[in-house]
């Protein structure tokens, strides 16, 4: 049974970059069958996707975060991690990680870490 | 992209059955066979209920179903239960140039 695990600050100053990683156990991130995402919902709304990376390297992002988003993998230590440039509080958020099958199935997800941002 | 379009709410009676649309357009739900479905209790991560518009994964109970027509996806509860009153999510993956992801607003499932 894979479990995945969120982990980063809680706390992240506007106009700096949010970063977090992503621990994959019970599962290789290297398997090749699945990709591993990120998507965020703000404190009482819903769900937004952010992106996704395959063990390779390739990369998928939301058009309208792209600007901001760099995900990257690292299959030594089983991790995936996200960088999110200038943040606002707009970007206070409970942040996912998932694994996820043909594009859009969220087979299995990280209990969430939140992430407020604020001086 | 725009968000794909569920009803804020919808509620029903334990024993009855509700259906939760989710419309988008024929950049996303309506070219593709993939769209899933999430259930999420306060304070909980998401959960995977219907895969690839209508198959349910081990686990989850077959009074869950998903369905498609035209821009539409469909979840539909048979048998509400207590424990289904949550929030429900749906997901349409929106190819065209590059591979992307859009999910609904989300539902509020009450049941009464």
């Amino acid at each position: 049974q894979v479990q995945l695990q969120e982990s980063g600050p809680g706390l992240v100053k506007p106009s700096q970059t949010l970063s977090l990683t992503c621990t994959v156990s019970g599962g290789s991130i290297s398997s090749g069958d699945y990709y591993w995402s990120w998507i965020r919902q703000p404190p009482g709304k819903g769900l937004e996707w952010i992106g996704y990376i395959y063990y390779s390297g390739s990369t998928y992002y939301n058009p309208s975060l792209k600007s901001r988003v760099t995900i990257s993998v690292d299959t030594s230590k089983n991790q995936f991690s996200l960088k999110l440039s200038s943040v606002t509080a707009a970007d206070t958020a409970v942040y996912y990680c998932a694994r996820v099958s043909h594009w859009i199935t969220m087979t299995s997800w990280g209990q969430g870490t939140l992430v407020t941002v604020s001086s | 992209q725009s968000a794909l379009t569920q009803p804020a709410s919808v509620s029903g009676s334990p024993g009855q059955s509700i259906t939760i649309s989710c419309t988008g357009t024929s950049s996303d739900v309506g070219s593709y066979n993939l769209v899933s479905w999430y259930q999420q209790h306060p304070g909980k991560a998401p959960k995977l209920m219907i895969y690839e518009g209508s198959k349910r994964p081990s686990g989850v109970s077959n009074r869950f179903s998903g369905s498609k027509s035209g821009n539409t996806a469909s979840l539909t509860i048979s048998g509400l239960q207590a424990e289904d009153e949550a929030d429900y999510y749906c997901c349409s993956y929106a190819g065209s140039s590059t591979p992307h992801v859009v999910f609904g607003g989300g539902t509020k499932l009450t049941v009464l």
